[in-house]
C-alpha cells in the first residue's frame, strides 16, 4: 500500500502571509488534488493536476496557486492569507481512467489558522 | 453539472438504532458513474468506507450498506445497529470514468452523532 503525507499538519500564519502546503504520495498515482474542507460546505476542489506539470484550476482556485513538479509531489500555496480563515486543507490522489474505479485516496490534512 | 445532495448538516442516533443518510446524485458530463461513501472519524483522515462501480450492485463495510439505485439516482448510506464509535461525518461522492473527466464530485457531508 502507499501513503499520502501533507506537511505541516498545522499552519499558523499571519494576514496577508503566503503560505504552502506541501503533498506527497508513493502510490504513484498519475493524478493529484487539492480539497478544501469546511464545515457545512463540504469538500470544494481547489485545485488538480492530471499529470506532472499539469495544473486545472477547480472551482475554489482564486486566492490560490499550485505547483506539480513531479509525479509524487503536489503543492498549494496561499497567496495572501484572510484573517479568520481556518479550514483544513486535504490532498489527495488517483489513478483516473477506465482501468480504475477513479477511487481517490487522501492525506490527513493540514490545518490552517490566520491570526 | 454533476452534482451529489445527501442529508445534510448533523444526526443524531441513539446506540443500537437504525440509521439512513439519504445521497441522490446527478450525472451530466461523459463517463460512467462510480459511487462512493468517504468517512472522517476525528482526529483521523479521510477514508473510503465503501465503493459501487456497478449499478443495483450493493456495497458493505463496517456494517454500513449502500446500494447503486441507478433509476433513483440514489446510494444511500444504512446501517442496522449504530455504535458510538461510528461517529464521524459521511461525505458521498460520484466520481465518473471513462470519459476523461477528472473532477470527483462530492457531497456536503453529514455530521453522525451517536449517543451511548
Amino acid at each position: 500500500g502507499g501513503i499520502i503525507t501533507q506537511t505541516p499538519k498545522f499552519l499558523i500564519g499571519q494576514e496577508g502571509q503566503k503560505l504552502t502546503l506541501k503533498c506527497q504520495q508513493n502510490f504513484n498515482h498519475d493524478t493529484m488534488y487539492w480539497y478544501r474542507q469546511d464545515s457545512g460546505k463540504g469538500l470544494r476542489l481547489i485545485y488538480y493536476s492530471i499529470t506532472e506539470n499539469d495544473l486545472q484550476k477547480g472551482d475554489l482556485s482564486e486566492g490560490y496557486d499550485a505547483s506539480r513538479e513531479k509525479k509524487s509531489s503536489f503543492s498549494l500555496t496561499v497567496t495572501s492569507a484572510q484573517k479568520n480563515e481556518m479550514a483544513v486543507f486535504l490532498c489527495a490522489s488517483s489513478i483516473p481512467g477506465d482501468a480504475n474505479t477513479g477511487q481517490l485516496y487522501f492525506g490527513e490534512g493540514s490545518k490552517l489558522t490566520v491570526l | 453539472g454533476d452534482s451529489v445532495t445527501q442529508t445534510e448538516g448533523q444526526v443524531t442516533v441513539s446506540e443500537s438504532k437504525s440509521l439512513i443518510i439519504n445521497c441522490t446524485y446527478s450525472a451530466t458530463s461523459i463517463g460512467y458513474p462510480n459511487l462512493f461513501w468517504y468517512v472522517r472519524y476525528p482526529g483521523e483522515g479521510l477514508q473510503l468506507l465503501l465503493k459501487v462501480i456497478t449499478a443495483g450492485q450493493k456495497g458493505s463495510s463496517r456494517g454500513f450498506e449502500a446500494t447503486y439505485n441507478k433509476e433513483a439516482t440514489s446510494f444511500h448510506l444504512q446501517k442496522a445497529s449504530v455504535q458510538e464509535s461510528d461517529s464521524a461525518v459521511y461525505y458521498c461522492a460520484l466520481i465518473l470514468t471513462s470519459g476523461g473527466n477528472y473532477k470527483p464530485t462530492f457531497g456536503k457531508g453529514t455530521s453522525l452523532v451517536v449517543h451511548p
